[in-house]
């Protein structure tokens, strides 16, 4: 069974830089895409981004100027930074593991399988 | 960004009833070349992340209840719990993954009448 574990700083001042981890235990991050999620009560869930099993990245253009998502196969962990951050970036946030498929000779992300326990992280001076 | 657009925002049904959420995307998500539509259905609970319940519209997720049935096609789908039961209470959110760029729906809250 796949369990994700996430950790993070929870408060931030604007300005700075967010920074959260997932790990991923009873499968591996190199085997499958990855995306990170957030949630607010105003606007309800947000794609941010995603890493695929060879390092690729896809970024929602809203954020992608701020945005960095990376993962470390030695440790089986992937990570996301968010620079610059205001009060509009507090939001719970997730990672999850994709349920992928492909298509045509190609693989892609698709819907969210497991998901990390989520981290609420404020930013506020 | 596709946009998508549940209806109603929140439901209340009697135990044992039928509950029907909509799901209108502002384009089709209906891939032609292999006839899938690409989206899913989640449910999300107080304090936890949300559940995959449906993918590829209508196909549910292993260790979901066949009470839950999507349907569907193009722009307007359907999420269906056929007997409601009190652990089903819950906000549902439908996702189109037709674009690199997935968007959800605001969720239709589920309540008990």
């Amino acid at each position: 069974q796949v369990q994700i574990q996430q950790w993070g700083a929870g408060l931030l001042k604007p300005s700075e830089t967010l920074s959260l981890t997932c790990a991923v235990n009873g499968g591996s991050v190199s085997g499958h895409y990855w995306s990170w999620i957030r949630q607010t009560p105003g606007k309800g869930l947000e794609w941010i981004g995603e890493i695929n099993h060879s390092g690729s990245t896809i970024y929602n253009p809203s954020l992608k100027s701020r945005l960095s998502i990376s993962s470390d196969t030695s440790k089986n962990q992937f990570s996301l930074r968010l620079s610059s951050v205001t009060a509009a970036d507090t939001a719970v946030y997730y990672c999850a593991r994709e349920l992928g498929y492909c298509s045509g000779g190609a693989c892609y992300g698709g819907t969210f399988e497991y998901w990390g326990q989520g981290t609420l992280v404020t930013v506020s001076s | 960004d596709i946009v998508m657009t549940q209806s109603p925002d929140s439901l209340a049904v009697s135990l044992g009833e039928r509950a029907t959420i909509n799901c209108k995307s502002s384009q089709s998500i209906l891939y032609n070349s292999n006839n899938k539509n690409y989206l899913a259905w989640y449910q999300q609970k107080p304090g936890q992340p949300p559940k995959l319940l449906i993918y590829w519209a209508f196909t549910r997720e292993s260790g979901v209840p066949d009470r839950f049935s999507g349907s569907g096609s193009g722009t307007d789908f359907t999420l269906t719990i056929s007997s409601l039961r009190a652990e089903d209470v819950a906000v549902y959110y439908c996702q189109q993954y037709y674009t690199p760029v997935r968007t959800f729906g605001q969720g239709t809250k589920l309540e008990i009448k």
